[in-house]
């Protein structure tokens, strides 16, 4: 069985601050791992993803997250946030050979303030 | 490329009446996978679609169904309507079988039960 478990529903920084969301997944196979982004009254997009190779992947908008297969966790940075980064972030794993099922976290509110 | 399409966009019913959502995935996408959306419950799993069969399910009761026409098209039903059942149902697109090719969100279908 799969879970994902983000840590922080709510967080606040102000703008040009540092921030991590964090995500947490347990699965007794391996997985793709995956970071959405819902911005208000938009659907969801995807941010990032981990299929193989580095551990460390990047969004074109300045988001990063490291895969961590020792501590399961998937955690996501930015060094440097903007008030339009606003918004839901999900974290989601799909385990490999399985289709397209995906399991989500409960999701991260980030509220940039100015 | 014109994007996912779910239709209607909003959807207000009373308790025991039945339902039907409809989800037209993108162009050449023959995977269409659905979920249910709730404020602190995040996205969860209803089922996915491949080519007209069901490949997964999440657990849901059995009220809660669904199917895929030839043209890659998805429907979602839900019978009996509860309460609880009050949630966005997001409809996603892939095209591929797996979790290795991304998911594209539509806007969703806001449901509320009276």
């Amino acid at each position: 069985a799969q879970s994902v478990t983000q840590l922080d529903s709510q967080v606040p920084v102000f703008e040009e601050a540092p921030v991590e969301l964090r995500c947490n997944y347990s699965s007794s196979v391996s997985v793709y791992l995956f970071w959405y982004v819902q911005y208000p009254n938009q659907g969801l997009q995807l941010l990032l993803k981990y299929l193989s190779g580095s551990t460390l992947v990047e969004s074109i908008n300045g988001f990063e997250a490291e895969f961590n297969k020792s501590q399961t966790s998937f955690h996501l940075r930015k060094p440097s946030v903007h008030i339009s980064d606003t918004a839901e972030y999900f974290c989601a794993v799909s385990p490999l050979r399985t289709g397209n099922q995906f399991y989500f976290g409960t999701g991260t509110s980030l509220t940039v303030i100015p | 490329k014109a994007g996912v399409t779910q239709t209607p966009r909003y959807l207000i019913k009373t308790r025991g009446q039945q339902v039907t959502l409809s989800c037209s995935p993108i162009s050449g996408h023959r995977s269409v996978s659905w979920y249910q959306q709730t404020p602190g419950q995040g996205l969860q799993f209803l089922f996915e679609y491949f080519s007209e069969t069901q490949r997964n399910k999440g657990n849901f009761p059995g009220r809660f169904s669904g199917r895929q026409f030839s043209n890659s098209r998805s429907e979602m039903n839900v019978s009996t309507l509860e309460l609880g059942d009050s949630a966005l149902y997001l409809c996603a697109s892939s095209p591929g079988p797996t979790g290795y090719n991304e998911q594209f969100f539509g806007p969703g279908t806001r449901l509320t039960v009276l």
